[in-house]
């Protein structure tokens, strides 16, 4: 079975400034996934970033990081420099080798103020 | 990156009838389609795996036989809901199987039933 918990229903940045979304997961996948996904209000899902599970370091993609402790079971996306185009409903998810479909975590609505 | 497209977008309906959801995976082969169903503010919920020429895997608590699925082809995907009924109004949306760190996500389809 697989588990992805969002804490934090919403949040609040000042453009220009950084913001972290927490993630925690739970898998009996040994091998496994981690992805974050942007939704707008459009309803598209836009892929942001991915991190494997034996990846040594964490992954970046632009102004996108994932802070991906395995120990703790967390995978929090942060993101530099925010923009007023960042507000959206953010999703982490995870993928295991043995089951191959994405859960998703309940989303935080991020808002980026001016 | 691959391209998934959904159709409709957008779809009105009247209560009792059925409604046809197109996913089609445009420039590469998808053998495995996933179907999410999404109400306005919360998580995307997997309602089905669509494998091609086979039968689909329903998540616990679809129904079958309201949500028929059929993966005729490995660039086509249907979803069907069948006499449909206001409670049935979402947002649904398909994906396509990439590799373990890429599921590409179609634009979505919203489905009102008066």
């Amino acid at each position: 079975a697989q588990k992805i918990t969002q804490t934090q229903p919403g949040m609040f940045v000042q453009e220009k400034e950084a913001v972290t979304l927490d993630c925690t997961y739970d898998t009996s996948d040994p091998s496994y996934g981690l992805f974050w996904y942007k939704q707008p209000s459009s309803g598209e899902m836009i892929f942001l970033i991915y991190q494997g599970s034996y990846d040594q370091q964490n992954a970046t993609e632009g102004r996108y990081s994932l802070n991906f402790q395995k120990a703790r079971k967390s995978a929090n996306l942060v993101i530099s420099a925010s923009q007023l185009g960042d507000s959206a409903m953010y999703f982490c998810a995870i993928r295991g080798t043995s089951y191959g479909k994405l859960t998703f975590g309940q989303g935080t609505i991020l808002t980026v103020h001016p | 990156g691959a391209v998934v497209s959904q159709h409709p977008s957008r779809v009105i309906c009247k209560s009792g009838t059925s409604v046809k959801i197109e996913c089609r995976s445009l420039d590469f082969q998808a053998t495995t389609m996933f179907w999410y169903r999404q109400f306005p503010k919360k998580s995307l919920m997997l309602m089905a795996t669509s494998n091609e020429g086979s039968k689909a895997t329903y998540e616990q608590g679809v129904e079958k036989d309201k949500f028929l699925i059929n993966h005729a082809s490995l660039t086509l995907s249907t979803l069907t809901v069948t006499s449909a009924h206001p409670e049935d109004s979402s947002f649904y949306i398909c994906s396509a199987d990439g590799t373990l760190d890429t599921q590409y996500f179609g634009p979505g389809t919203r489905l009102t039933v008066l």
